[in-house]
């Protein structure tokens, strides 16, 4: 098991442009949980998945936001017309059913919006 | 609704010293609480956790944090800093329900002092 994955670690882009984040879950974990996190700050949450149900989103996560966890395996967050308020590390994290798992997080994923 | 409050953005400590770490929160349901260590570029690491149970809790590196329920407190602590301890740490709470939603105070910077 080789914990959660991110890709990519950075990603720089123009303002306006569309990203594309992706995170790999621990196998054997069902729920899938995207975090932002601004510099300073604690991470926020933005969206969560129960294997490909997406059953909550983060009034953070706006139109131009979306993420999608295709057959409850990987998950992708992209962000459309990309802003410098989306600036941010971008956080995935996993856990097995229950509340009492605490999350594994990922590396993240640090976008920079020029 | 949870929240969580962490007293102390930076603290610094020297080498050998105590640390002690604040952190308080609300809830509206029976809390599980946690402590991430997030090290710079680096996704979050989980140290401890309460859930039920012993209200003194271990964790790795040395750490501990006793939850008081009188005081919603969850303070972290290690009997002796190294320097390998410098890092960020974030107190989370989530609810016993179902689905756990984290909710992560602002962090505390922690400096060790050689």
């Amino acid at each position: 098991d080789t914990g959660v994955s991110q890709d990519p670690r950075h990603k720089i882009t123009k303002r306006g442009q569309n990203v594309t984040f992706r995170c790999d879950p621990i196998s054997e974990h069902n729920r899938l949980y995207w975090y932002r996190q601004t510099l300073g700050q604690g991470p926020e949450f933005l969206t969560y998945f129960q294997n490909e149900a997406q059953l909550e989103k983060s009034r953070l996560l706006s139109d131009r936001f979306s993420a999608e966890r295709p057959k409850g395996s990987f998950s992708t967050l992209e962000i459309q017309r990309t802003e410098q308020g989306d600036s941010a590390m971008y956080l995935c994290a996993s856990s097995q059913t229950g509340g009492d798992y605490g999350y594994t997080f990922g590396s993240g994923t640090r976008l920079t919006v020029v | 609704a949870q929240s969580v409050t962490q007293l102390g953005s930076h603290v610094s400590v020297s080498e050998g010293a105590l640390v002690l770490l604040r952190c308080n929160y609300s809830s509206s349901v029976p809390p599980y609480l946690f402590w991430y260590v997030q090290y710079p570029n680096q996704g979050l690491q989980l140290l401890l956790k309460y859930t039920t149970g012993a209200t003194l809790v271990k964790g790795i590196n040395g750490f501990e944090a006793e939850f008081k329920k009188s005081e919603t407190s969850f303070h972290l602590t290690k009997p002796s800093a190294h320097m390998s301890d410098a890092a960020e740490y974030f107190c989370a709470v989530s609810g016993s329900g179902n689905f756990n939603k984290f909710y992560f105070g602002s962090g505390t910077k922690l400096n060790v002092k050689p």
